[in-house]
């Protein structure tokens, strides 16, 4: 399985700023997703990032609140844009491998908190 | 509407004595299936998965699960737990490279 890191792992910001997160896979991969695990909740699917073609988003999440990059077959970026306490989440990425697979590996995640 | 079912919030169970986690899910067709293992302060962790064949699935840690098709379950189960077991447990579903996450089920262990 791929290994995932993410950066940062963790983050305080300020209500109104943008936090751009960072994902990165030791592998080249296909699909890269992004989660929201809201506290005490289970995760929740923001969007889907293939290299080279826009970020599909899921239903409730937009991509001026949300931007993704994807500019390569290792990297991806999420950003969180205009933020306020509601967005205080643990956020993951995760990849399913080069072939597409249907098994899902997971980064360590990125714990935000907006004051 | 599709859906995955974790019945169980929380469950407290002794060291050594037996576990088992309860999932089930609503969907059109049989969908892949996994159950993944969250730490305190970590990400998620595969514990295993089932995509076709042998019903009973071996996964790691000493975890296992079983599908049930005529009751549209997933339950995990594992014979022994140790402290280190205590942990958040997701069971998840599989459509078309997208996980569905149930609301998970907390994982006590006492002395």
């Amino acid at each position: 399985s791929a290994v995932i890191s993410q950066k940062p792992s963790r983050d305080i910001c300020q209500r109104g700023t943008s936090l751009t997160i960072q994902c990165q896979v030791d592998s080249q991969v296909t699909m890269m997703f992004w989660y929201r695990q809201q506290p005490g909740q289970s995760l929740t699917l923001i969007a889907t990032a293939n290299q080279g073609s826009e970020a599909t988003y899921e239903s409730g999440f937009v991509i001026d609140k949300f931007p993704i990059s994807r500019p390569n077959l290792t990297f991806s970026t999420l950003t969180v844009s205009n933020m306020s306490p509601e967005d205080s989440s643990i956020y993951l990425c995760s990849t399913s491998g080069l072939a597409g697979a249907d098994t899902q590996y997971f980064g360590p995640g990125t714990r935000l908190t907006v004051l | 509407a599709q859906s995955v079912t974790q019945p169980d919030i929380h469950i407290t169970v002794s060291e050594g004595a037996s576990l088992e986690l309860r999932c089930n899910y609503s969907y059109g067709a049989t969908p892949y299936l996994f159950w993944y293992v969250q730490s305190p302060g970590q990400g998620l962790q595969l514990l295993l998965k089932y995509f076709s064949g042998d019903t009973l699935v071996q996964g790691i840690k000493g975890f296992e699960a079983e599908f049930k098709r005529s009751q549209s379950s997933f339950n995990l189960r594992k014979p022994s737990v140790h402290w280190s077991d205590a942990a958040e447990y997701f069971c998840a579903v599989g459509m078309d490279y997208k996980l569905s996450f149930g609301a998970g089920t907390t994982v006590t262990v006492r002395a």
